[in-house]
């Protein structure tokens, strides 16, 4: 069965500092999805990325990049220059696409604090 | 506005009552799915649809009852709502079991 492993469960920075945040998967299927989602204070989910197994290019958005790396199964997650407003909780999540379009299993997400 | 609906958006009751949490998508989505957020637990799935009248159960489905007559709506039961039963509520749809999920804006319960 699928596991999603976010280890930090609560994490500080200062403003303008980078953060990485960390997510760990384990599956037995080849293909698979992985996503980041983002709740802010405000209590909704905000769906930020998705890739699938197969594309192991890291991708960069803005300040947000990802790093995909299936030879230590981690999904982690890097904020550049942290703002106030990345303050949230981060879910990161897998679905598996072999063994029927199984839902999305989240991990239990880390709390970010971007202090002023 | 299409998208995705959720009511109510808080509720409290006693245990022991019923209570059913509505949810409503206008995209004709085929999956749809039933997640509890609770504080050291993160989400986790009760129940979720892949088409009317086709239900499965998640993680975490004992004390919950769904359905779907309709593609559009995934009614939520509580039969015998209890303690443990107090957490925020989140629908989602997807076009498919392994898209990504647009997520309603949750439903805060509190069971006393």
């Amino acid at each position: 069965a699928q596991k999603v492993t976010q280890a930090q469960t609560e994490i500080s920075v200062v403003e303008k500092e980078d953060v990485t945040l960390d997510c760990v998967y384990e599956t037995r299927d080849t293909t698979y999805y992985l996503f980041w989602y983002k709740q802010p204070p405000s209590g909704e989910l905000v769906f930020l990325i998705r890739r699938n197994s197969f594309d192991e290019q890291n991708e960069i958005s803005g300040r947000y990049s990802w790093n995909f790396q299936k030879s230590t199964s981690s999904f982690n997650f890097t904020i550049t220059a942290s703002q106030v407003v990345d303050s949230a909780v981060y879910f990161c999540a897998l679905s598996e696409a072999n063994s029927g379009n199984t839902p999305l299993v989240f991990g239990k997400g880390t709390r970010l604090s971007v202090i002023a | 506005d299409a998208g995705i609906t959720q009511s109510p958006r808080y509720k409290i009751t006693e245990t022991g009552r019923q209570v059913t949490l509505m949810c409503h998508q206008t995209w004709s989505h085929s999956y749809m799915f039933w997640y509890r957020q609770d504080l050291g637990h993160g989400l986790r799935l009760i129940y979720y649809s892949a088409a009317a009248d086709i239900t499965d159960k998640g993680e975490v489905p004992d004390g919950y009852v769904v359905s779907r007559s309709k593609t559009e709506n995934f009614p939520l039961t509580l039969e015998s709502a209890t303690r443990s039963q107090t957490s925020v509520y989140f629908c989602a749809s997807s076009l498919d079991g392994y898209e990504k999920l647009f997520f309603g804006s949750g439903t805060q319960l509190s069971v006393l």
